[in-house]
């Protein structure tokens, strides 16, 4: 199994302000996914980034509101841009679908509260 | 990716079996049966999964109907730490696409 870190773990964030989340694989994947968990609600998927190009987003999000970088096979970052009060969730990556894995695996996550 | 069912909570007591039930009665012949758990705000986490034969690991068994329209996953002595929610998802193995979550079944272990 992949083992993934994010960074942050949590933040307080004031409206209107920008935060990047930056998530991290011990080994290089072709696939690599965030997703949104709203209070109380399940995992919803933001968007697939894509190694070297666009990332590809899920109906109700995107690129300007959060932009996804993907560098290389063993980093990504999703920024969450103007924050309101509605974006405090927790942020989640997630890599998986590789040659060696049939399977997902997931960061611990990132908690946002935005004031 | 066929629609799955689940109850929204159940209770088991501690050192008992906890058998969680999920329906997929739309499931096609290449879809599998995969099994994660959310344990208190931390990340899910892979459980099992699989097609049509029973699967056992570490962590619990599968068992899938013949007809494959249903399947429980059994997690066989419950302890407190295994309070979380679980999620049954059906997915297609062909194409790397992210899997979709449902609303799970809330398992509380009880002392």
């Amino acid at each position: 199994s992949a083992v993934i870190s994010q960074k942050p773990s949590r933040d307080i964030c004031q409206r209107g302000t920008s935060l990047t989340i930056q998530c991290q694989v011990d080994s290089q994947v072709t696939m690599m996914f965030w997703y949104r968990q709203q209070p109380g609600q399940s995992l919803t998927l933001i968007a697939t980034a894509n190694q070297g190009s666009e990332a590809t987003y899920e109906s109700g999000f995107v690129i300007d509101k959060f932009p996804i970088s993907r560098p290389n096979l063993t980093f990504s970052t999703l920024t969450v841009s103007n924050m309101s009060p509605e974006d405090s969730s927790i942020y989640l990556c997630s890599v998986g679908w590789t040659a060696s894995t049939d399977t997902q695996y997931f960061g611990p996550g990132t908690r946002l509260t935005v004031l | 990716d066929a629609k799955t069912t689940q109850p929204t909570s159940m209770d088991c007591a501690e050192g008992r079996a906890a058998n969680l039930p999920c329906n997929h009665s739309t499931i096609s012949g290449n879809e599998y049966v995969y099994w994660y758990r959310q344990i208190h705000s931390q990340g899910p986490q892979y459980i099992i999964h699989g097609l049509k034969n029973n699967e056992t690991n570490e962590m619990a068994s599968l068992i899938i109907t013949e007809d494959r329209k249903s399947s429980t996953l059994i997690l066989p002595h419950a302890t407190l730490r295994d309070t979380a929610v679980y999620y049954c998802i059906v997915r297609g193995y062909t194409g790397r696409r992210a899997l979709t979550f449902g609303s799970g079944t809330r398992l509380q272990v009880q002392p």
